[in-house]
């Protein structure tokens, strides 16, 4: 029962160009969405989220967009640095974040 | 400030022996999720834990329970330990009602 969906399970950017990680839900009772990048060793670490009343949210170099009649968000990078190299995962929520569900993540790496 | 720590962090354990992992959650907060991430996968949810209580729980069996302490500690414990139980354990904090969870580094379990 895979409610979120990242299908890109990597992704390779040149430093300075823009990266588009995606992802895709299929609950209708999502009403919170949140990106999370977890390098090596370490657990994931909150990067930005969205509510479901919106359609952007922005905080510097990284943009989520939410498309709710296609069930999908996606997060723009820019510019893309060597330091964002990580695995990227999509977690979608409900209930006041009792639960929260999370894609299979998507591997960016940021070429020098 | 202390962030979310788990203990320990390798652990080897022989298939139908019991496993106890443990979280302190960062300073402040109240509710404290695991997770169990398998290798190539995201975090799957296994529960959450609010004023000492299962809020809620994911699609583990009776065999993964857990309990919070008064102090938001939380331990989780997986009886009669598969092969398939072998993953990186989470732990998440947060407070109550925020959607944004702090991840500890994880506990390493390896199920021989």
């Amino acid at each position: 029962d895979q409610q979120v969906k990242q299908n890109s399970p990597s992704l390779s950017v040149q430093e300075g160009r823009i990266s588009i990680l995606n992802c895709d839900y299929t609950n209708s009772m999502f009403d919170y969405f949140l990106w999370y990048k977890k390098y090596p060793a370490e657990g994931p670490t909150f990067l930005i989220s969205i509510s479901s009343i919106k359609d952007k949210n922005e905080d510097g170099r990284f943009t989520v967009f939410l498309n709710k009649s296609a069930k999908h968000l996606s997060l723009h990078i820019v510019p893309s640095q060597p330091g964002d190299s990580a695995v990227y995962f999509c977690a979608a929520s409900a209930l006041g974040g009792f639960k929260t569900i999370f894609g299979a993540g998507t591997r960016l790496f940021v070429k020098a | 400030d202390a962030g979310v720590t788990q203990s320990p962090t390798h652990l080897i354990k022989t298939r139908g022996q019991q496993v106890t992992l443990r979280c302190s959650p960062k300073s402040g907060h109240d509710t404290v999720s695991w997770y169990q991430q398998a290798l190539g996968q995201g975090p799957q949810f296994i529960f959450q834990y609010y004023e000492e209580e299962e809020r809620q729980r994911g699609n583990f069996p009776d065999r993964f329970s857990g309990h919070q302490f008064p102090n938001y500690s939380s331990e989780l414990n997986v009886n009669a330990l598969l092969l398939g139980d072998s993953a990186l354990y989470l732990c998440a904090s947060s407070l109550a009602g925020v959607y944004e969870q702090y991840f500890g580094p994880g506990t390493r379990l390896t199920v021989t």
